[in-house]
């Protein structure tokens, strides 16, 4: 069966510092991958998107990046974090159906 | 005007009540429709799919209204343990399958 691994879960940084947060998922291949946010008491904002290795498309101008270096791996990364960056974010995978989330990361700029 | 749009809540309901939240979206090519509970502090799982002749699963029903481009949850005999936020997503027919969610509607049963 597929598993979606994403950490870590919780993660205080200091305003400037960079970030890298990971994505993996099992028992699929060529997967739909998604990096989604949500800030407190809203909705899911659909930052990246990727159909393949290398493959990423931006939805929103933001101060984050995201790669696929692996078919099955998403990363997120910043390299100069803002306290807006804060929130809780979340990894997904499709094949053409529904998406399954992993467990999300919680970052906290401080 | 958003693509997904719901109404926040919260709704706030005795057990064994019935409730039904509503969902509209923008993009009349859209043409899959997904219902997700999302509790406190988690990532959201999905609760159901929704077809176009309607499907049921349980105290859950969930309809598609194509025409006036809405779809709907409907819950029956609450329970506790349905308090959570319930997501209304939908997905386009390109190559990304991209889903869009909507912002949530907060239910909450009480005893």
């Amino acid at each position: 069966s597929q598993t979606i691994h994403q950490w870590p879960a919780t993660l205080v940084q200091p305003v400037g510092s960079p970030l890298s947060l990971e994505c993996t998922v099992e028992g699929t291949s060529n997967p739909n991958l998604y990096w989604y946010r949500q800030a407190a008491g809203r909705g899911l904002q659909l930052l990246f998107y990727s159909v393949g290795i290398g493959q990423i498309s931006s939805e929103v101008p933001q101060n984050l990046s995201a790669s696929r270096p692996q078919d099955r791996q998403f990363i997120l990364s910043s390299k100069k974090l803002l306290l807006s960056d804060s929130g809780f974010y979340l990894c997904a995978w499709t094949a053409n159906t529904e998406a399954f989330f992993g467990q999300g990361t919680r970052l906290t700029v401080v | 005007r958003k693509e997904v749009e719901q109404d926040p809540g919260p709704f706030n309901v005795p057990e064994g009540a019935t409730v039904a939240f509503n969902c509209t979206y923008s993009n009349s090519a859209s043409q899959s429709f997904f219902w997700y509970r999302q509790d406190c502090r988690k990532e959201p799982k999905l609760l159901m799919s929704v077809y176009s002749s309607g499907n049921e699963d349980g105290r859950f029903t969930a309809q598609l209204n194509r025409a006036s481009q809405y779809i709907s949850l409907l819950i029956r005999d609450s329970k506790l343990s349905d308090s959570a936020t319930y997501l209304c997503v939908v997905r386009g027919m390109d190559s990304s399958y991209k889903l869009i969610f909507g912002s949530g509607t907060r239910l909450l049963v009480r005893p």
